[in-house]
This record gives C-alpha cells, sequence and structure tokens, in this order.
C-alpha cells in the first residue's frame, strides 16, 4: 500500500514567523509523461470541510493568499506558510491523486499560534 | 456558486444500510468525477470512494470494498454511496467533493459541509 507520512504531528508558530509542513509518499507521485506531481495541499479548520490550498505540489488554488506555498517532487514535499496569521490555524493534509486510486491522504499536521 | 449538499446521515445500527446522497449545482457534473470521504471523530481524512463522470469506472477502499457501492445519476446531478454492513469503524463524517473533468486523477476543488453517520447500538 502507498503510504503518505507528514511531519511534524503539530506545530506551535509566533505569528508572522514562517511555519513548514513535510509530507512524504512512499511512492513517487510524478508523471514522467507531463513530468506533474500528483500532489495537493488541503486546510481544514474546526468545523469545516477541508478546503483544497495548493494542487500540481506547487499551484495555488484560486483565491488563496500567497503566503502559502508548495515545493518538492517526486517523493518529498513541503508546504510553507510564510508568515502566519490567526486565521492560519487549522489542519494541513497532504494528498497523493497520482495514477490508480486509493487517493491516500497524509495523517494531517495541526498548526497552533505560539 | 458550486454547491454540494450531503444528506442521508443518522443513526444507524452495526449490520444495518444507509444511503447518502450528495445534491450539487453550480457545475456541469456530468464532466465530473465524484468522490466520498469520510472524517472518523477526532481523526484524519479517508478517501473512501471515486466514480467517473460516466458512471463507467468506480473505485474503493480497502476498506469499504464489497460493502459499499457508489452512484451517480446525471439527470439529477447527484451522488449517492450505498453503505452496507455498517461497523462501528464506520463512524464518520461522509463528505462528498468534486473531482476532476473527464479523469479522476485531479484535486478535490470543492467539498460539501458532511454528514454525520454514526453507527451504534
Amino acid at each position: 500500500d502507498i503510504v503518505m507520512t507528514q511531519s511534524p504531528d503539530s506545530l506551535a508558530v509566533s505569528l508572522g514567523e514562517r511555519a513548514t509542513i513535510n509530507c512524504k509518499s512512499s511512492q513517487s507521485v510524478l508523471y514522467s509523461s507531463n513530468n506533474k506531481n500528483y500532489l495537493a495541499w488541503y486546510q481544514q479548520k474546526p468545523g469545516q470541510p477541508p478546503k483544497l490550498l495548493i494542487y500540481w505540489a506547487s499551484i495555488r488554488e484560486s483565491g488563496v493568499p500567497d503566503r502559502f506555498s508548495g515545493s518538492g517532487s517526486g517523493t518529498d514535499f513541503t508546504l510553507t506558510i510564510s508568515s502566519l496569521q490567526a486565521e492560519d490555524v487549522a489542519v494541513y493534509y497532504c494528498q497523493r491523486y497520482y495514477h490508480t486510486p486509493p487517493f491516500t491522504f497524509g495523517p494531517g499536521t495541526k498548526v497552533d499560534i505560539k | 456558486q458550486v454547491q454540494l449538499v450531503e444528506s442521508g446521515g443518522g443513526v444507524v445500527q452495526p449490520g444495518g444500510s444507509l444511503r447518502l446522497s450528495c445534491a450539487t449545482s453550480g457545475f456541469t457534473f456530468n464532466s465530473c468525477s465524484m468522490h466520498w470521504v469520510r472524517q472518523a471523530p477526532g481523526k484524519g481524512l479517508e478517501w473512501v470512494a471515486v466514480i467517473s463522470y460516466d458512471g463507467s469506472s468506480k473505485y474503493y477502499a480497502d476498506s469499504v470494498k464489497g460493502r459499499f457501492t457508489i452512484s451517480r445519476d446525471n439527470s439529477k446531478n447527484t451522488l449517492f454511496l450505498q453503505m452496507n454492513s455498517l461497523s462501528t469503524d464506520d463512524t464518520a463524517v461522509y463528505y462528498c467533493a468534486k473531482g476532476g473533468v473527464a479523469t479522476v486523477m485531479a484535486p478535490f476543488d470543492y467539498w460539501g459541509q458532511g454528514t454525520l453517520v454514526p453507527v451504534s447500538s
């Protein structure tokens, strides 16, 4: 089975500081035919459904603030919040949507204010 | 605007069945793959099933294979999840989510608010 892992499980960052979340896939999500990484990031605030933030590993969804950025390729990826705001407190999930299902989610990383 | 509204949740006994619906609007439903994702209380997200835009392809998580059936009615812009042989492990909020146009290999760009399914005697 393909496994998605995330680190850390949780982190607390001061307002205005950088938050970095890592995601690792047990198999590559890079499709050589189009050179795209089939990796997405979602944000879930308490009591709300998830919201798509990043897709193709680095493309921001429309309306997502530019303090959110994604990077990485193959099996290792990073979500960075460049300057944490109070409204960014949430759980963040990575997800592979490559090839055939299952479209596995990572276990999530909880981000809080220090 | 895009809307996805789940319904059909509620308390069900172990071994029982339930059918969830997801009514959609604001996009071309019959062009998009659709997913079900669940979240047990206090836990992370678990992908459950996907159906292609025309219903010809369906895939399931191992945890529900043989018990759950995903289907769609493109004439009514509605997605369904038939859940049989439910166990307490199936207790979760069930979300429907919109997938990609003409492909299942796409991110989930819109989600419903979810419907709670507690499995309890």
